[in-house]
């Protein structure tokens, strides 16, 4: 079974602080996302990662920044946490079959 | 124009009825198709993909994929009150490994 961990499912921050969002998947996947999920407006991608080290913007990166140091571990940085980036947190992951599996999600609220 | 469009729902479907959900997207060369169930609060799982054009069945599940119309659709027989959930239809594009999300459709099945 692919399994998709996310670092906390539930996530309180304020204004202004610098937030991670771990993520980590066990099936050795190349392709590695991260989406955020609000009411009306769906799942949006903020960004992606097909390769250790490489990184593609998604639909709406503005504010956010990503890193992936290791293949399995992909990390959603918010440098500095506004009101406005309250979400659904979930990453996914993907291999050739282009599946997509995802975590259980990060319910993250900014103050 | 949305790339993935699906009717926002509510549908309500009695118990054992089927649950049919339709799906347009707006790229033609795109070649996977796959539609999960998220239940309220919780991360999307799959339910199946589709790649080719006519009919898959899984279970209780039939996925249909005309790609001359551009649109796949999924049915659910027999439908159970569990099957209450939002189903959101994912497409891959011909643009890379990204998955485009359509809004989803709320199901909701009624003993």
């Amino acid at each position: 079974d692919v399994k998709v961990t996310q670092s906390s499912r539930y996530l309180v921050k304020r204004t202004g602080e610098k937030v991670f969002l771990e993520c980590v998947q066990d099936m050795d996947h190349e392709n590695m996302f991260w989406y955020r999920q609000d009411p009306g407006l769906g799942l949006r991608l903020i960004y992606f990662s097909y390769d250790v080290k490489m990184k593609e913007k998604g639909d709406i990166p503005e504010g956010y920044s990503v890193s992936r140091e290791k293949k399995e571990r992909f990390s959603l940085i918010l440098e500095s946490a506004s009101t406005n980036q309250t979400s659904m947190y979930l990453c996914a992951s993907s291999g050739n079959a282009d599946t997509q599996y995802f975590g259980p999600g990060t319910r993250l609220t900014v103050l | 124009q949305k790339e993935v469009e699906q009717n926002s729902g509510p549908l309500s479907v009695p118990e054992g009825a089927i649950a049919s959900l339709n799906c347009t997207y707006s790229d033609r060369g795109s070649q996977s198709f796959f539609w999960y169930r998220q239940y309220s609060g919780k991360s999307p799982e799959l339910i199946m993909f589709i790649y080719s054009n006519g009919d898959k069945e899984d279970g209780r599940f039939t996925a249909q994929l005309n790609k001359a119309s551009q649109y796949v659709s999924l049915l659910i027989r027999d439908s159970q009150p569990s099957d209450s959930a939002t189903y959101l239809c994912a497409v891959l594009g011909t643009a890379g490994n990204k998955l485009t999300f359509g809004g989803g459709t709320r199901v909701l099945v009624k003993p």
